[in-house]
């Protein structure tokens, strides 16, 4: 079942704009990772923050997390063309679900136009 | 880039034909996923595995199978395709840590139509 629902479920921008994505969730996590999947492509690894952090920043990326809304969001900063893609938010559930298992939202689709 | 690998990237095939999915992985990872993802939409577990010869089934109803046979492979087979297996099917493998952080590292899918 999903645990993460992304939102907006699509967002346009101008290159150069800050795009923020929005996760929510519904049980106790250990973790929250970011995902970015180019069209017809598989998923890559952005950042982690685990339950008790509240912000992590990675380059143009940040990260937050509130764990008593059970809500995270990702703001890329200066955004490029480059950029475009789907974002997922995945959850690692706490207690542990069998062996860690991830739980991936539907993702947010972002277009940065140049 | 991650060191897994899936092919064939594209399978156009007949109903009825049966299928093998291949995916490889050289980080020496001990889990590995199957997913399946439709254009734009959420990924659905379908199959996990903890080892070698270990497998388990995921949230999503599926009537593929799977193996795992070795560390690096972990192939899909469906028995006899259907158009309403028509998907990406993308795999995934990461490090078994105790600490419970499980970052995956995805091929590139393979995108399959059945007629």
């Amino acid at each position: 079942s999903q645990q993460g629902e992304e939102d907006p479920q699509a967002l346009s921008i101008q290159e150069g704009e800050n795009a923020t994505m929005n996760c929510s969730y519904k049980t106790s996590i250990n973790n929250l990772q970011w995902y970015r999947q180019n069209s017809g492509r598989g998923l890559v690894h952005l950042i982690l923050i685990r339950s008790n952090e509240r912000e992590k920043h990675s380059g143009r990326l940040r990260v937050t997390l509130d764990t008593s809304k059970k809500s995270s969001s990702l703001l890329i900063t200066a955004s490029r063309a480059a950029d475009t893609a789907s974002y997922f938010c995945a959850t690692d559930d706490f207690p542990n679900n069998a062996g860690n298992m991830l739980t991936f939202g539907g993702g947010t689709r972002l277009m940065v136009k140049p | 880039e991650a060191d897994i690998y899936q092919t064939p990237r594209y399978l156009v095939i007949g109903t009825g034909k049966k299928i093998t999915l291949e995916c490889s992985q050289t980080m020496g990872h001990d889990k590995m996923y199957w997913y399946q993802q439709d254009p734009g939409m959420e990924l659905h577990l379908i199959h996990y595995s903890y080892g070698v010869n270990s497998t388990e089934k995921g949230d999503l109803s599926s009537e593929s199978t799977v193996s795992r046979i070795r560390t690096e492979h972990f192939p899909l087979t469906l028995e006899s395709a259907r158009p309403s297996h028509t998907s990406q099917y993308l795999c995934a493998s990461s490090e078994y840590l105790t600490s419970g952080t499980d970052t995956q590292y995805f091929g590139p899918g393979t995108r399959l139509t059945v007629l």
